[in-house]
């Protein structure tokens, strides 16, 4: 167990729906991830949020966007879903907002299967 | 563009044996560099971690190796166990960025 909690775990939603992911990082943890898994991809970061407040931007689509509330959970919305939409999505957590020499893990959570129909 | 690469999907071995999962980098700025298995239906799970100023850290029967002039990392496991079977994704930052970037990922099949 990381740590990180995500819900839901499972969602089927129509096309042109929208959703929210939620995501709890790992307790003392400031900084939330979250990342993408299509189908046979690699993981892609999608944004990245530290203590509030966005500090980093990936190939998140303008269709999507997030936050990260004053108790640090955070949340992703799919918004006008589409069927290449379907992917599991992570969120991820650690304790820092940068790397620092040691190093920066990252610490996942079980993800979020997310299926366009 | 793909800055982690690893450019084997698949990788069967034998109990005992020793596992070699490789991985190559493009952005010679990454200084730090991870490994993370993940079991079906769970969360990538952190295993082993180098910072560019080493060339080998080791960690029980995991060790990854860095060759910094060549863009390539590898994870050695010895000797593979049965429950080592997952995807093994490389991962990679740099000082000052906020994120990792990560390989498409190696399933490691080890056969008892």
């Amino acid at each position: 167990d990381s740590g990180v909690t995500q819900t839901p775990k499972h969602l089927i939603t129509a096309t042109g729906q929208r959703v929210t992911l939620r995501c709890s990082p790992r307790s003392g943890d400031l900084s939330v991830y979250w990342y993408q898994q299509s189908l046979d991809q690699g993981l892609q970061f999608l944004i990245q949020y530290y203590n509030g407040e966005e500090r980093a931007k990936g190939n998140i689509l303008e269709r999507f966007s997030a936050q990260q509330f004053p108790d640090l959970h955070s949340e992703l919305n799919l918004s006008s879903l589409e069927l290449g939409d379907s992917a599991l999505y992570f969120c991820a957590s650690s304790a820092e907002g940068t790397n620092y020499p040691s190093g920066n893990t990252i610490y996942f959570g079980e993800g979020s299967w997310l299926t366009v129909v | 563009d793909q800055q982690v690469k690893q450019n084997s999907p698949s990788l069967s071995v034998q109990e005992g044996r020793i596992s070699i999962l490789n991985c190559d980098y493009t952005n010679s700025m990454f200084d730090y560099f991870l490994w993370y298995k993940k079991y079906p239906a769970e969360g990538p799970t952190f295993l082993i971690s180098i910072s560019s100023i080493k060339d080998k850290n080791e960690d029980g029967r995991f060790t990854v190796f860095l060759n910094k002039s060549a863009k390539h990392l590898s994870l050695h496991i010895v000797p593979s166990q049965p429950g080592d079977s997952a995807v093994y994704f490389c991962a990679a930052s740099q000082t000052g960025a906020n994120n990792l970037f990560f390989g498409t990922g190696t399933r490691l099949t080890v056969i008892p």
